[in-house]
């Protein structure tokens, strides 16, 4: 079945650091890969998306993800980190017409 | 603001009461979607509608819970006879998408702040 494993449950850095959470998916297709980001009392914001093409994406504030066929990865990377980014990711993958989730990584950012 | 608006942002029921949320899409968006997200965990799909026709439901949806779209706009879910289980945030996303998938046409889809369901 199709899956979205986020290995980090957690993840703490200090600002200006930087940063990689790890998504890795299983999917018998070519995946189309999404990140978002959740803020507390927020919705999911839609960080960067992967379908096809280059395999590096680059993102709003920042971010970048690279896609790695032979890994089944999709890792989101930020080379410096602000207190701005604290907050809850999720790597999803589309199944035909819906999102299948991984279970999120939460950041802490230190000053 | 012309986002996916939810409404309302919390609801406190007891168990065995009837609740209804509304989701406003996009303008223009034809898919509107529920996901529903526990404490810890991703959200996870519960139903999607392409205008007014509901194409998929999951198998978490039991028959307590109902989603309609009659006009192929606003959404509504309401949650029957509710159980503390039902404890989660709903959430609402839209996509401008029009037809069936196709690997050529993005996916994205546009998440609303959530409704936040506390059953006591």
């Amino acid at each position: 079945a199709q899956s979205v494993t986020q290995p980090d449950i957690h993840i703490t850095v200090s600002e200006g650091a930087s940063l990689e959470l790890r998504c890795n998916y299983s999917y018998g297709a070519t995946p189309y890969l999404f990140w978002y980001v959740q803020s507390p009392g927020q919705g999911l914001q839609l960080l960067l998306k992967y379908f096809s093409g280059d395999t590096l994406v680059q993102g709003i504030k920042g971010f970048e993800a690279e896609f790695k066929r032979s890994q089944s990865s999709f890792n989101l990377r930020k080379p410096s980190v602000h207190w701005s980014d604290a907050a809850e990711y999720f790597c999803a993958v589309a199944l035909t017409d819906k999102l299948i989730f991984g279970t999120g990584t939460r950041l802490q950012v230190f000053p | 603001d012309t986002g996916v608006s939810q409404n309302p942002r919390h609801k406190i029921t007891k168990r065995g009461q009837n609740v209804t949320f509304r989701c406003d899409p996009i303008s223009e968006h034809n898919r509107l979607y529920w996901y529903r997200q526990t404490l810890g965990q991703g959200p996870e799909f519960l139903t999607y509608f392409q205008n007014e026709a509901q194409l998929e439901k999951s198998r978490l949806l039991s028959d307590r819970f109902s989603a309609e779209r009659p006009k192929g706009s606003f959404s509504t879910l309401e949650i029957q006879r509710t159980e503390q289980g039902d404890s989660a945030m709903y959430l609402c996303a839209s996509s401008p998408k029009g037809g069936q998938f196709d690997p050529g046409v993005s996916n994205e889809q546009f998440f609303g702040p959530g409704t936040r369901l506390t059953v006591l």
